[in-house]
């Protein structure tokens, strides 16, 4: 079974600009999530989607949005970019959520300059 | 509030040394999920196991064994006759009944030396 692929592994990008990353979950999962990981804020949840729904949301500002496609595969946006946003971002998929593990995919390098 | 506490930034083995890595959780929810997962160098975050809150059982899995008491809210994690390859961040996290979402510890950063 094909694992949790993120695409592109690295980005760099300039201040100001936006970025779509991409997220396509392991077969048969519904749930996927979103993590922003820095080395002074750790894991952070961004936002979980099922069934193309949002479930849940981190606190984050508005400019890092997402969506979920009806074949499961998920997308976030950032909007607006800021130094601080450079990060490695994560994307977990899982079953349904909840009760069940969540697989991580390899992240997504992104850089801010 | 939910929370999770990884108080050990930092551990540092000789190779075959036992190691535990804590792991201190806070929720209100009776129903309640815990995991831990492995961080290796490479980046990509690997799930070990996930345990309910209505099962307290130690679990054994190899040189792995995990410790759940909720009398102390803790979900203990250790390594026996720990290997170089052992070297990672491992991250304990929460995820509660009434929620969508996981809570993460703050991870401890596991070197073994040979």
């Amino acid at each position: 079974k094909a694992g949790v692929t993120q695409t592109p592994r690295y980005l760099i990008k300039t201040r100001g600009q936006q970025v779509t990353l991409s997220c396509s979950p392991i077969s048969g999962h519904r749930s996927v999530s979103w993590y922003q990981q820095t080395p002074g804020q750790g894991l952070q949840f961004l936002f979980e989607y099922f069934s193309e729904t949002q479930r849940n949301k981190g606190n984050f500002p508005g400019r890092f949005s997402g969506r979920q496609f009806s074949n499961s595969r998920s997308e976030m946006n950032v909007s607006t970019l800021e130094l601080g946003d450079s990060a490695l971002y994560l994307c977990a998929s899982s079953f349904s959520g909840r009760a069940y593990e969540q697989y991580f995919g390899p992240g997504t390098r992104l850089t801010v300059t | 509030a939910q929370k999770v506490t990884q108080a050990q930034t930092e551990i540092s083995v000789v190779e075959k040394e036992d190691v535990t890595l804590d792991c201190v959780y806070e929720t209100r929810d009776t129903t309640y999920y815990l995991f831990w997962y492995k961080q290796p160098p490479s980046g990509e975050l690997v799930f070990l196991i996930r345990r309910n809150s209505f099962d307290e059982q130690n679990e054994i899995s190899g040189r792995y064994s995990w410790n759940f008491q909720k009398s102390t809210s803790s979900f203990n994690f250790t390594i026996t006759a720990s290997q170089v390859v052992d070297s990672a961040v491992y991250f304990c996290a929460l995820s509660a009944s009434g929620t969508y979402k996981y809570i993460f510890g703050t991870g401890t950063r596991l070197k073994v030396l040979a």
